[in-house]
């Protein structure tokens, strides 16, 4: 699977917009990006995945880059609840095998009042 | 509701005890998973499930065993024979493995003394 790279953490304002980057350079035709949040002793959430068109769903938009090399997931107005860790992932197409879902070391967003 | 209910959220046993952790799904899900996360670490895939009476080795299935006679269970058994059982234990499904989102449940920390 593609390796990610995410800054280790972040801030933002408490009603701002948070937007996290990740890289995907070496990313390949058929593996999707996918975004999960891990609460502070809570199972990770999904969130939203993507393969070369923006998405937009009712928690964030995910706006992939059109080289697919990187891309952002943007929080619009983030809250206090916000504050996680959110993991960037990439993994194929399709796939007979669990294996390929591995969480990396994330970025710490911290929401601040 | 739909969704993943483990339990306990908290769980203390002393070396040497097999332990099992519960773990149950009402969304229809094919799939199931069982991770483990260390402290600051990302999410190791101990077992997986892709149907009823079938499941697969993950990464680190060394003391740990599981079993799935009902699509809505998929029990974790941590036995004495795992080396380093206190961790934080995570349960997840899908509807089937590959490209889609996998869904967690809150979490088991296991101490063990």
């Amino acid at each position: 699977d593609a390796k990610t790279t995410q800054p280790p953490s972040m801030d933002c304002a408490e009603g701002r917009a948070a937007n996290l980057p990740c890289n995907h350079s070496t990313i390949s035709g058929n593996e999707y990006v996918y975004w999960y949040r891990q609460i502070h002793s809570q199972g990770p959430q999904y969130i939203i995945h993507g393969l070369k068109n923006n998405e937009t769903n009712e928690m964030a938009s995910l706006i992939i880059t059109e080289d697919r090399k990187s891309s952002t997931l943007i929080l619009p107005h983030a809250t206090l609840r916000d504050t996680a860790v959110y993991y960037c992932i990439v993994r194929p197409l399709s796939s007979g095998s669990a294996r390929q879902l591995t969480f990396g070391s994330g970025t710490q967003l911290t929401v601040l009042p | 509701d739909g969704g993943i209910t483990q339990s306990p959220k908290y769980l203390f046993r002393k070396e040497g005890q097999n332990v099992t952790l519960s773990c149950e799904q009402n969304l229809n899900h094919d799939a199931m998973y069982w991770y483990r996360q260390d402290p600051g670490q990302g999410l190791r895939l101990i077992y997986y499930s892709q149907i009823v009476n079938d499941f697969q080795k993950g990464d680190i299935a060394e003391g740990y065993s599981v079993s799935r006679e009902k699509k809505e269970s998929f029990p974790l058994t941590v036995t004495s024979a795992q080396k380093n059982p206190t961790a934080f234990y995570l349960c997840a499904s899908s509807i089937g493995t590959g490209r889609y989102e996998q869904y967690f449940g809150p979490g088991t920390r296991l101490t063990v003394t």
